[in-house]
């Protein structure tokens, strides 16, 4: 079973449409994230959510919002999408044991906006 | 506030021959370290991590990490590279007192050539 999913893997749209990304983990995880991918390969946290509750909030447009409908699930919304929105996103999870935690990437969702 | 840097873009090894992928971190208390490994078009994937006590660290893949705390340092090593180790490295590093945010670094390509 895979532990981290994401759905879809691959997502080509036009600009100024709005797109969903859907992220399910089965590891009974408290904790997941959404990170941006950039073509460069640069990884940059966007959103922590822990137990359902927003924890991170990095300097994301707020034409991004995720969704947590129950702690195994961490959806990512955008609104009006843009040219340089267009990279791999990932969604991850992690429990902390013994005060640290190990994170689990989902396969990620390649984006592209034309 | 906490910060990673891994100083090479790419390093290149020949199979057989010791790999170091160099990181160093800066953090305000005592960190944790991570080393995760990308292949193309995966996600990311744990390799191992220092909490603390041993200063060096084996992980998977025959993959180990030395913590240097005068030199800020979590350098990834291997005795022996494999063509399969071929693949983006990225160290993060968390803050004990940061909960739930981990830095990651900008990440550095291992080719290791037969």
């Amino acid at each position: 079973d895979t532990a981290v999913s994401q759905t879809p893997k691959y997502l080509v749209t036009q600009m100024g449409n709005d797109k969903s990304i859907k992220c399910e983990q089965n590891l009974g995880h408290d904790t997941m994230y959404w990170y941006k991918q950039d073509s460069k390969k640069f990884l940059k946290i966007m959103f922590s959510y822990n137990n359902k509750e927003l924890i991170i909030n990095e300097t994301v447009p707020n034409r991004f919002s995720p969704k947590s409908p129950d702690k195994a699930h961490l959806n990512l919304h955008i609104n009006s999408l843009e040219l340089g929105d267009s990279a791999v996103y990932f969604c991850a999870s992690s429990q902390v044991i013994a005060g640290t935690e190990t994170q689990y990437f989902g396969p990620g969702t390649r984006l592209l906006v034309l | 506030a906490q910060s990673v840097a891994q100083p090479e873009d790419q390093v290149n090894v020949a199979e057989g021959n010791p790999l170091t992928v160099k990181c160093t971190y800066s953090v305000s208390g005592n960190p944790y370290l991570f080393w995760y490994v990308q292949y193309p078009n995966r996600g990311l994937q744990f390799l191992l991590k220092y909490i603390t006590g041993d200063n060096l660290v084996k992980g998977s893949y025959g993959f180990e990490a030395e913590f240097n705390k005068s030199q800020t340092s979590f350098h990834l090593k291997k005795p022996s590279a494999l063509v399969s180790d071929s693949a983006l490295y990225f160290c993060a590093v968390r803050d004990m007192t940061n909960a739930g945010k981990s830095t990651f670094g900008d990440g550095t390509t291992l080719t290791v050539k037969p």
